[in-house]
């Protein structure tokens, strides 16, 4: 099945370390593929599409497609990131497929 | 963005019972979503709608009626809600589909 896969369901990083949220697909072709967050007690919000090719809040993510990732990474983390990260991929029905989410605690 | 709200926050319901969950928006978005929250699974999505009058089925559509009578609302509804749908509902709408989703706060349900 298509799927979105997001191995890791915890992580904790110290702040100023670098972070790397994981995340593979088996979908075929050009995907569109996005990460979304959620801070505590508020609403999913879009961080990053990979066709934007754009640094929100120091993240950046990259499409590989030779290994099916699109890896989200950010060189020093902050407290401030503690959140669940979602990667997401866009359906041709415009629907999104999320992966289980990984929640990323940032230590002080 | 207080474009798209949910309705209620919180619900507290019996197994059995009916209940409806409402989603607004008020940015005129055609496409509008409904997706369930669980640990594990992330956000699955239960009905969508391309616009007025037009839903399809999503990954978890059993147990779920939607409807779609005017652009600005989606409402979900359980006819008979059973405790496997105890969840996190999130509504989310998007421009044109090409768009980014945005979402609602969302609705916790718990049933008993």
């Amino acid at each position: 099945a298509q799927r979105v896969t997001q191995p890791e369901k915890l992580l904790s990083v110290f702040k100023g370390a670098p972070v790397e949220l994981k995340c593979n697909y088996s979908y075929s072709g050009s995907p569109e593929l996005f990460w979304y967050v959620q801070y505590s007690r508020q609403r999913l919000q879009l961080l990053l599409r990979h066709i934007s090719r754009e640094s929100i809040k120091g993240f950046t993510a990259d499409l590989n497609k030779g290994e099916t990732s699109f890896h989200l990474k950010k060189p020093f983390a902050q407290e401030e990131d503690s959140a669940m990260y979602y990667c997401a991929h866009r359906g041709s029905a415009r629907q999104l497929t999320f992966g289980s989410g990984t929640q990323l605690t940032v230590l002080p | 963005d207080a474009g798209i709200t949910q309705s209620p926050r919180y619900k507290i319901t019996e197994t059995g019972r009916q209940v409806t969950l409402m989603c607004h928006q008020t940015w005129s978005h055609s496409y509008m979503f409904w997706y369930r929250q669980d640990l594990g699974h992330g956000l699955r999505l239960i009905y969508y709608s391309a616009a007025a009058d037009i839903t399809d089925k999503g990954e978890v559509p059993d147990g779920y009626v939607v409807s779609r009578s005017k652009t600005e609302n989606f409402p979900l509804t359980l006819e008979s809600a059973t405790r496997s749908q105890t969840s996190v509902y999130f509504c989310a709408s998007s421009a044109d589909g090409n768009q980014p989703q945005h979402f609602g706060d969302g609705t916790r349900l718990s049933i008993l």
